[in-house]
């Protein structure tokens, strides 16, 4: 069974810029997590989709960053202009919809590492 | 005031030596507690959790959390080079609320 993927793994662009980042969940996974890791800091929390719906988007820094996830199955998270200090990894990670502990049993992508130059 | 607080490291021990991450935590309101490991270039990946106090032990790993001093600890017995990572402990309210992470300590497993 594939795992959680990211799309892609590392990208470089200018600030300014607009870049796009891709998520495909777990088949079945109805909830999905954006986090975030900027250099120096822990990993942390920017929203939380149950479906296409958005549950909890109180992480989001500001109204330069859009979250979508179309049909509920992949989702995508897009910078728009990006600036220096957004560079850092972010992460992806589903959950299924049933279960004793939502947030233990989700699994985490490998990342897409974000540099703003 | 970070909500969970976690020794960045490096921690280095030989290998067979048991291993003592430790985190804190300043919100009462937690129930979840959790251990992730995450290796270079890779996501984090869940060992262990529990919820609310109380021991949970899985092979050579053990998970500690005591509430009334707000402490999680994290046992590694047999050490093995494998399990070289950075290891992060991590909080939630509940079942489905985001998960609010520590920094993560670096380990280093010397053969």
């Amino acid at each position: 069974e594939a795992g959680v993927t990211q799309f892609p793994s590392h990208s470089v662009i200018e600030k300014g810029q607009t870049v796009t980042l891709r998520c495909d969940p777990i088949s079945g996974h109805d909830n999905l997590y954006w986090y975030r890791r900027v250099m120096g800091k822990e990993i942390k929390f920017l929203l939380h989709f149950v479906k296409e719906s958005k549950q909890d988007e109180s992480g989001m820094p500001n109204n330069r960053f859009l979250a979508e996830r179309t049909g509920g199955t992949y989702s995508t998270l897009k910078v728009q202009p990006a600036e220096l200090e957004d560079s850092g990894v972010y992460f992806c990670a589903s959950s299924p919809v049933t279960g004793v502990s939502l947030n233990t049993e989700a699994f985490f992508g490998q990342g897409t590492r974000l540099t703003v130059v | 005031q970070k909500e969970v607080e976690q020794d960045p490291g490096p921690l280095s021990v030989p290998e067979g030596a048991i291993v003592s991450l430790n985190c804190t935590y300043s919100n009462s309101a937690f129930q979840y507690f959790m251990w992730y490991r995450q290796y270079s270039r890779k996501g984090p990946e869940l060992l262990m959790y529990t919820y609310s106090s109380g021991n949970k032990e899985d092979g050579r790993f053990t998970a500690q959390v005591d509430k009334s001093s707000k402490y999680i600890s994290l046992f590694i017995r047999d050490s093995q080079p494998s399990d070289s990572a950075t290891y992060l402990c991590a909080s939630s309210y509940s079942s489905a609320s985001k998960i609010i992470f520590g920094s993560g300590t670096r380990l280093s497993i010397r053969p």
